[in-house]
């Protein structure tokens, strides 16, 4: 149980387009969802948090107009990074939590912007 | 603000040799767990071991096991018998009874020597 996926694996865009991210919690109804960042040899860095319904609260330093997360189901979160660019290419990580304090990591997403 | 220090970038282990892993936390809160993470050349995150804060036993799960000193904020991780699908970088992380957020150490890298 507690399965938690994340499509695509991996990504390759252009800079300057938009590329989404989806996050599903597969077994369970996750009423937060979290989304990280981790760069090469470094730990994770978490970028925000949403709630099913609500707006995603954003860590200092993260754009929210450039990293656009959506929380619209219990089971779905999505991140957006618009008008990407190289400096945006890293490895994105959500996890996703039914309400306790055990989070369920994802499988993670490597973004490449060329 | 609550910290957590892993003070060794890197550490090896002979196989089936016994290797601790350190961690330090800094909080002022009564009510917390820890948790150390295994992140595989995968990447994906894996729960290792968790231990709640009221606890006063130290959690096992197999051959992994912690040493968890209230006082000292300290929370070890001792691997036994250490085998070569061991190699991963650990992650260990905190979250507070009254927050949402994990916080992570830097991660040690482990690596196993045949």
């Amino acid at each position: 149980g507690a399965v938690v996926s994340q499509h695509p694996s991996r990504v390759i865009c252009k800079s300057g387009t938009s590329v989404k991210i989806e996050c599903r919690s597969l077994d369970f109804q996750a009423t937060t969802m979290f989304w990280y960042r981790q760069f090469p040899k470094q730990s994770l860095m978490l970028m925000a948090t949403s709630n099913e319904g609500s707006k995603a609260t954003y860590e200092q330093g993260v754009e929210k107009d450039k990293f656009l997360i959506n929380h619209a189901s219990l089971t779905l979160s999505t991140l957006t990074v618009t008008s990407a660019h190289p400096e945006d290419s890293s490895f994105y990580i959500c996890s996703a939590s039914a309400g306790s304090y055990e989070q369920y990591f994802g499988p993670g997403t490597r973004l490449t912007v060329t | 603000a609550q910290t957590v220090t892993q003070s060794q970038p890197e550490m090896s282990v002979q196989e089936a040799e016994t290797v601790t892993l350190s961690c330090t936390y800094d909080t002022s809160e009564s009510d917390y767990y820890l948790f150390w993470y295994k992140q595989p050349p995968s990447r994906q995150m894996i729960l290792v071991i968790r231990q709640e804060a009221y606890k006063q036993q130290n959690a096992t799960e197999n051959r992994f096991s912690v040493n968890f000193q209230k006082a000292a904020k300290s929370f070890s991780l001792k691997i036994s018998d250490s085998q070569l699908g061991d190699a991963a970088m650990y992650f260990c992380a905190y979250i507070g009874g009254s927050q949402g957020n994990l916080i992570f150490g830097k991660g040690t890298k482990l690596s196993v020597k045949p």
